[in-house]
C-alpha cells in the first residue's frame, strides 16, 4: 500500500484565495482525519470521518474551514478566504475504526499565506 | 474532554544514556496509548503503543509503562543514539464507543549528543 497520500505537498497562496487540501487514505481505513501542525499549539485534531461521516468537527476554527469525504478513498479540507494564521502543516491520517490501531499520517501540506 | 499533558517539553541527553518522557491524560475512560516520534519536516510516525489491559510493552529499545490509576504513562528509552533525536508525542485514544479519536500531548523533543 502506498499509505496516505496527501496533495499537495506545499502550497503558497495570497490572503483571501480559496485554498484545497487533499488526502487519499489507506485503502480498507475507515477513520480519517485531519490535524493541523503549529509550533505555538503543535498537533490540533480539527475534524474526523468514521465511514465517511463527519463525526467530530469541534476542532475546525472558523466557518472558513470546511472539510468532506464524499467516498472512503478521498477527503478535502478546504479554507476560504485564507489568512496568514492559517500557515501550518496539515495532516491527514487514518486507520481503522475499531481495534484502536495506530493512526497512520500522510507527508502533510505544508501552506503558507501570504 | 480528555486532555494529555507531556513533560519534559525538551530533553538533551548523552549517547548511551537513558532517556524518559511522561504523559498524564485525564479521561478515565481512555484506554488506548500510542507513541510517536516525529524526525525535522517529516510526519509522526507509530513507534510502539500500550493497551489499558498491559502494564508494560518493550520493543528492543524502546518500552512503554502504563499506570491507569495514576492515569499516567511513560516512553522509556534505553542506550540512546543520535538517530533517536526527534520530537515524540504520546496520545491517548478518548474513546467512546467506537470513536477511536486520538488526542496528542505537546511533544518532547529529544537531542541525543554524540
Amino acid at each position: 500500500d502506498a499509505g496516505v497520500i496527501q496533495s499537495p505537498r506545499h502550497e503558497v497562496t495570497e490572503m483571501g484565495q480559496e485554498v484545497t487540501l487533499r488526502c487519499k487514505p489507506i485503502s480498507g481505513h475507515n477513520s480519517l482525519f485531519w490535524y493541523r501542525q503549529t509550533m505555538m499549539r503543535g498537533l490540533e485534531l480539527l475534524i474526523y470521518f468514521n465511514n465517511n461521516v463527519p463525526i467530530d468537527d469541534s476542532g475546525m476554527p472558523e466557518d472558513r474551514f470546511s472539510a468532506k469525504m464524499p467516498n472512503a478513498s478521498f477527503s478535502t479540507l478546504k479554507i476560504q478566504p485564507s489568512e496568514p494564521r492559517d500557515s501550518a502543516v496539515y495532516f491527514c491520517a487514518s486507520s481503522y475504526l475499531r481495534g484502536q490501531s495506530g493512526y497512520t499520517f500522510g507527508s502533510g501540506t505544508r501552506l503558507t499565506v501570504v | 474532554g480528555e486532555n494529555v499533558e507531556q513533560h519534559p517539553s525538551t530533553l538533551s541527553v548523552q549517547e548511551g544514556d537513558s532517556a524518559v518522557i511522561k504523559c498524564t491524560y485525564s479521561d478515565s475512560a481512555s484506554n488506548y496509548f500510542p507513541w510517536y516520534k516525529q524526525e525535522l519536516g517529516k510526519r509522526p510516525q507509530l513507534i510502539i503503543d500500550i493497551r489499558s489491559n498491559v502494564g508494560e510493552k518493550k520493543d528492543q529499545r524502546i518500552a512503554v509503562t502504563l499506570n491507569k490509576t495514576a492515569k499516567h504513562f511513560s516512553l522509556h528509552i534505553t542506550e540512546t543514539q543520535p538517530e533517536d533525536s526527534a520530537v515524540y508525542f504520546c496520545a491517548a485514544s478518548g474513546y467512546t464507543g467506537n470513536t477511536g479519536k486520538l488526542i496528542f500531548g505537546q511533544g518532547t523533543t529529544l537531542q541525543v549528543k554524540p
